[in-house]
């Protein structure tokens, strides 16, 4: 059961280069969303999805793109990175309509360390 | 901006003590969420209160909800070493469905032997 999965973990880019992070989850569940965590900012939502082709904003979209052709994969682009976007970055996902009574859960992957030099 | 805000910031206890951390929230919620985060992970689910709940109990987590004073408490009574993480509160809002949380900025807890 390998669960939700992101890579990689971690990465150094420059300036001005665009980098994508990929998240693939294992349970089909409906919705994903990005996180971003930075210190004394707790986390953010950047984008979710609430199914293959269906994606919105969340709070801190500028500067990133998302797409979600497949139910499993949800990646995360930096069109071209700025040292503001160095942070550690989350995916979860979540299942609204499932049974066992975690709809409302968020499982969130390990998180990909983003160095923006 | 963040819906939640965590109090304190960060919080030292002795194995074996309680440790009790705050959130505050500034709209109306369908549930609030309490995850932890250990060191360099991601987050784990904890427990989830719904807005008709006032108290939820979970091993040796107790959680609370005032939706009067838009606040929930955290409590984590006989604490372990291994309880060393990072708390979060989240709100889910009522309206808007997907499970689109909210998180506050956390409570870091550390235990100490």
């Amino acid at each position: 059961d390998a669960g939700i999965t992101q890579s990689p973990r971690y990465k150094i880019t420059e300036t001005g280069r665009q980098v994508t992070l990929m998240c693939h989850q294992t349970w089909s569940h409906s919705y994903m969303f990005w996180y971003r965590q930075d210190l004394g900012h707790g986390l953010r939502l950047i984008y979710y999805s609430a199914a293959a082709d269906i994606t919105d904003k969340g709070e801190v979209p500028d500067g990133y793109v998302v797409s979600r052709s497949k139910t499993e994969n949800f990646p995360l682009t930096l069109e071209s990175a700025t040292r503001s976007q160095t942070s550690v970055y989350f995916c979860a996902s979540s299942d609204p309509w499932g049974a066992g009574g975690h709809q409302e859960t968020q499982y969130f992957g390990p998180g990909t360390r983003l160095l923006v030099l | 901006s963040q819906q939640g805000e965590e109090d304190p910031q960060a919080l030292s206890i002795q194995e074996g003590e309680n440790a009790t951390m705050n959130c505050s929230y500034k709209t109306s919620i369908n549930n609030l969420q309490w995850y932890r985060q250990n060191s360099g992970r991601g987050l784990v689910h904890l427990i989830l209160i719904r807005s008709n709940e006032r108290e939820k109990h979970s091993g040796r987590l107790r959680v609370t909800l005032d939706t009067s004073k838009k606040s929930s408490s955290l409590l984590i009574t006989a604490s372990r070493a291994a309880d060393t993480a990072s708390y979060f509160c989240a709100t889910d809002p009522p309206t808007g469905g997907g499970n689109k949380l909210t998180f506050g900025t956390g409570t870091q807890l550390k235990v100490e032997l």
